[in-house]
């Protein structure tokens, strides 16, 4: 079936780049997303990329897409203490069903 | 435009007891959705309805029921709580075709005692 898998944690500096690992299983996924979620709040989308792309970038983040290891990155440059959040890669499941992954928890400390 | 609203945001219930989660969205989209948040576990979607007068199941959707109301609103009905219904709920809405990109509400947070 399909499933979406992510490292629950990561811990950076102010300053450096962070970068959020995901893998995924369905291959015929059109698209591929990152959604942020800060607390308290909603998901809301940060930025996706279509499958026929291996690269995507927006100001400060960059998406990576490798499809033959069915590998998803997103970079953040110049982390800021206003990125700590919770990041979930979805894949679109069809019939406009997106599956999520479990979410990687960001935090950045000075 | 106020996106997707939810009501109530919190809600506490004792086990057996029924409510009803309201969601509304004013962006004209077709399809709305509702998932539910555990820790650990990402949001698993519970039901979804492509267009005004269909709803289908998700993954999650036994102990659910869902009425698309109108084309705004798609509401989540508990008939009888249970503790493992104890989780943050959240709507969606999207249209199609627009990178499919789903727009979510704030979320109810409910605890079933």
């Amino acid at each position: 079936g399909e499933d979406v898998e992510q490292s629950l944690f990561l811990s950076v500096r102010e300053g450096d780049s962070s970068v959020i690992n995901c893998t995924y299983t369905d291959s015929s996924s059109t698209y591929l997303y990152w959604y942020k979620q800060e607390p308290g709040a909603g998901l809301q989308l940060l930025t996706y990329i279509f499958s026929n792309m291996d690269m995507k970038q927006d100001q400060r983040l960059t998406v990576l897409l490798n499809k033959k290891d069915k590998h998803l990155s997103l970079c953040i440059a110049d982390t800021q203490t206003g990125d700590s959040a919770i990041y979930f890669c979805a894949e679109n499941g069809g019939y406009n069903k997106l599956i999520f992954g479990a979410g990687t928890r960001l935090a950045v400390h000075p | 435009n106020a996106g997707v609203t939810q009501t109530p945001k919190f809600q506490v219930l004792k086990t057996g007891q029924s409510m009803t989660l309201q969601c509304a969205q004013d962006m004209n989209h077709n399809s709305m959705y509702w998932y539910r948040q555990d820790p650990g576990m990402g949001l698993r979607l519970i039901y979804y309805s492509a267009s005004e007068g269909t709803t289908d199941k998700g993954e999650v959707p036994n102990g659910y029921n869902v009425s698309r109301l109108n084309k705004r609103e798609f509401s989540l009905r508990l008939e009888s709580a249970a503790p493992s219904q104890t989780s943050v709920y959240f709507c969606a809405s999207s249209i199609p075709g627009q990178q499919e990109t789903q727009y979510f509400g704030p979320g109810t947070r409910l605890l079933v005692l």
